[in-house]
C-alpha cells in the first residue's frame, strides 16, 4: 500500500541556516505530493504542493521537488528563521482514489536564534 | 472568517461511553476527512466524504462511524470508547477533491479515553 517515509527529528538549526527535511514514498503511479506545517497548538496548514513528476511547490521561501527517479520530494530552504520552527509533514493523495491520503511521521524543527 | 471548527476541543471519558466529536465548516466546501495524530505515526485518515450522504473509509475506520447529513457538519462518533482510541483528531476540509484543492484544519480534539 501506500506510505510516507520522513527523517527523524528533530532537526535544530540556527537562524539563517540551510534546511533538508527528506520525505520519500511508496505508491503505485505518480501521486499527487504535498508538505504541510504544523505550529504549536494549531492545525495543519498547507505550505507547498505537486501534481505530477519535475513539478516544483514553493512557498514562503520552501521549495521541493517531485522527484519520480528517486520517489522524494525533499523539502528545502535557504536561510530558516526562528519563526518556521514548527512539525513539517509530507503527504501523498492515492493515484486511484484522491480522496485518500498518508501523512509521514512529521519532523520537528527547531530554529534557534 | 472562513475556518473549520470542532468540539470538544479537549475530552477525557471512560471506556465504553459514546461520544461525538463535532466539526463544522463555514466555506461550502464539499469534501471533508477525519485523521487522527498519534506520536511516530503522524496522521492517518479515518474516514472523508465527498458530499451530503457520501462517506467512504480511510485508513483506521475501525471503532469509528461518521455521517453527513447537511454540507457543513461532519460529525466523528465513537460507540464505545476504548484506550487506544486516545489521540489528537483532525477534521479537514477542502473546495474540491484534496488531491487539487487545499485542506483546511480544525484545531483539533485531544481525547483521552480512561
Amino acid at each position: 500500500g501506500d506510505s510516507v517515509t520522513q527523517m527523524e527529528g528533530p532537526v535544530t538549526l540556527s537562524e539563517e541556516a540551510f534546511l533538508t527535511i527528506n520525505c520519500t514514498y511508496t505508491a503505485t503511479g505518480y501521486p499527487s505530493l504535498f508538505w504541510y506545517v504544523q505550529y504549536p497548538g494549531e492545525g495543519l496548514q498547507l505550505l507547498l504542493k505537486a501534481t505530477k513528476a519535475d513539478d516544483k511547490g514553493s512557498n514562503k521561501g520552501f521549495e521541493a521537488t517531485y522527484r519520480k527517479e528517486t520517489t522524494s520530494f525533499h523539502l528545502e530552504k535557504g536561510s530558516v528563521q526562528v519563526s518556521d520552527s514548527a512539525v513539517y509533514f509530507c503527504a501523498l493523495s492515492d493515484v486511484y482514489n484522491f480522496n485518500k491520503f498518508y501523512f509521514g511521521s512529521g519532523t520537528k524543527l527547531n530554529v534557534k536564534p | 472568517e472562513a475556518q473549520v471548527t470542532q468540539n470538544p476541543r479537549y475530552l477525557i471519558t471512560v471506556t465504553g461511553k459514546k461520544l461525538t466529536v463535532t466539526c463544522s465548516q463555514n466555506m461550502n466546501h464539499e469534501y471533508m476527512s477525519w485523521y487522527r495524530q498519534d506520536p511516530g505515526l503522524g496522521l492517518r485518515q479515518i474516514y472523508y466524504s465527498m458530499n451530503v450522504e457520501v462517506t467512504d473509509k480511510g485508513d483506521v475506520p475501525e471503532g469509528y462511524k461518521v455521517s453527513r447529513k447537511e454540507k457543513r457538519n461532519f460529525p466523528l462518533i465513537l460507540e464505545s470508547p476504548s484506550p487506544n482510541q486516545t489521540s489528537l483528531y483532525f477534521c479537514a476540509s477542502s473546495r474540491g477533491q484534496g488531491f487539487i484543492d487545499e485542506q483546511f484544519f480544525g484545531p483539533g480534539t485531544r481525547l483521552t479515553v480512561l
